[in-house]
């Protein structure tokens, strides 16, 4: 198994600009969980889908970031325009929620710079 | 609102020794707890889950102690090794919300030969 793969692994962008993040699930799972790291904050959920259905998106900062699932393997989150204070590793997660403690395989995280 | 504290200090330990790091939790009473290990530049990686009628949980070298009284996980790894040196995040659910989890800001051990 691959495990959970995001591409790209970096990213360094313009201010302005539109940031698209991608991430493919571990075959079988049906949780996706986009996440954003930085040294102040520490790991933040942005949202988390269910079967391809956005269950939860109140850590979405603001209308600037969505995050899509076209199908049960595939997730983006974009960033639309992008700012400075976007600069974070994103990482997503998935899972296979057949029980209430559900264990999440991250990805490798992209890092994004925002200049 | 709930609250995980993980001690940011990093914790500097020798090799063979015992690491203890701790996680501590305010405002909600989670039915399980997790902790995840994540080395720089990688995704963290689930290492051990305690339910709330578990008051410790073993897997080789690693212990976890789960108190809901006092509101505290405590990890411990017994015989520490260089290999072991990565932050340690704990991880609770969200009050409501089973797939949802809090993450604490980690604790960064450092295993010194």
């Amino acid at each position: 198994d691959a495990g959970v793969i995001q591409s790209p692994r970096h990213e360094v962008t313009e201010m302005g600009q539109e940031v698209t993040l991608r991430c493919k699930l571990i075959s079988g799972h049906n949780s996706l969980f986009w996440y954003r790291q930085t040294m102040m904050r520490g790991l933040e959920l942005l949202i988390y889908f269910n079967n391809n259905v956005p269950i939860d998106d109140s850590g979405m900062p603001e209308d600037r970031f969505s995050a899509k699932m076209p199908n049960a393997s595939f997730s983006t989150l974009k960033i639309q325009p992008s700012e400075p204070r976007d600069s974070a590793v994103y990482f997503c997660a998935s899972s296979s929620s057949g029980g209430y403690t559900d264990t999440q395989y991250f990805g490798p995280g992209t890092r994004l710079t925002v200049l | 609102s709930q609250k995980i504290e993980q001690n940011s200090e990093a914790l500097n330990i020798q090799e063979g020794k015992t690491a203890t790091l701790t996680c501590n939790y305010t405002n909600y009473s989670p039915a399980y707890l997790q902790w995840y290990r994540q080395d720089p530049g990688r995704g963290p990686v689930f290492l051990l889950l305690i339910r709330e009628n578990e008051k410790e949980k073993r897997k080789e070298r690693l212990k976890v102690t789960f108190d809901t009284t006092l509101k505290q996980s405590l990890f411990h790894i017994t015989a520490s090794q260089p290999a072991d040196s990565a932050t340690y995040l704990c991880a609770l659910p969200y009050s409501g919300g089973y797939q949802k989890v809090t993450f604490g800001t980690g604790t960064k051990l450092q295993v010194i030969p």
